[in-house]
């Protein structure tokens, strides 16, 4: 199956300072990517839609400021938190839509943000 | 947004048994995946039936869907220890590629 590969894994960092998450579609080309946050043993929340060359769509309830995302290409788009808090600590993932492999949504690995 | 609720929340079976879980939505859907996550990793896709299919089979594991009941279920056969895991379906709609996703249901297989 296609490959979606998010960078860093793991990330620590204090609070008030700006952390980026990156997600990239490998083997396929991705006009539309997606940003979830999982809490620990709950489900997947939407947090916006990431549209190559065009702003996000945000979900409601999410600060647009806080989470930066830009999809400049069709292979990469990128999460930053900014002005991290602890509260922001959670399980961020990414997900792509392949048009190619009849929009099929693939997720990458994940990343853990720890502020601290 | 979640529309899905998941049915059972957890399962414990031995290893060879089958698995069966349910997954229920409120809307209309074009689309319903079924993804499965260990414990602090990503998802991992498993199936993807349309809404004009009614079954699909993809090695151990048998999905169906009803839309009339709004109703999906995935089985999975003769178990294995590795089948562990989350188990999350997830529906788009006509047109919007975005995923709600159910609360999922917990596998465990005792070995």
């Amino acid at each position: 199956g296609a490959v979606v590969s998010q960078h860093p894994s793991r990330v620590i960092c204090k609070s008030g300072t700006s952390v980026k998450i990156e997600c990239r579609s490998l083997d396929f080309q991705a006009t539309t990517m997606f940003w979830y946050r999982q809490f620990p043993k709950q489900s997947l929340m939407l947090m916006a839609t990431s549209n190559e060359g065009s702003k996000a769509t945000y979900e409601q309830g999410v600060e647009k400021d806080k989470f930066l995302i830009n999809h400049a290409s069709l292979t990469l788009s990128t999460l930053t938190v900014t002005s991290a808090h602890p509260e922001d600590s959670s399980f961020y993932i990414c997900s792509a839509r392949s048009v190619a492999d009849g929009n099929t949504i693939y997720f990458g690995e994940g990343s853990w943000l720890t502020v601290v | 947004s979640q529309q899905g609720e998941e049915d059972p929340q957890a399962l414990s079976i031995q290893e060879g048994e089958n698995a069966t879980m349910n997954c229920s939505y409120k809307t209309s859907i074009n689309n319903l995946q079924w993804y499965r996550q260990n414990s602090g990793r990503g998802l991992v896709h498993l199936i993807l039936i349309r809404s004009n299919e009614r079954e699909k089979h993809s090695g151990r594991l048998r999905v169906t869907l009803d839309t009339s009941k709004k109703s999906s279920s995935l089985l999975i056969t003769a178990s294995r220890a590795a089948d562990t895991a989350s188990y999350f379906c997830a529906t788009d709609a006509w047109n919007d590629y975005k995923l709600s996703f159910g609360a999922g249901t917990t596998v465990t297989v005792r070995a």
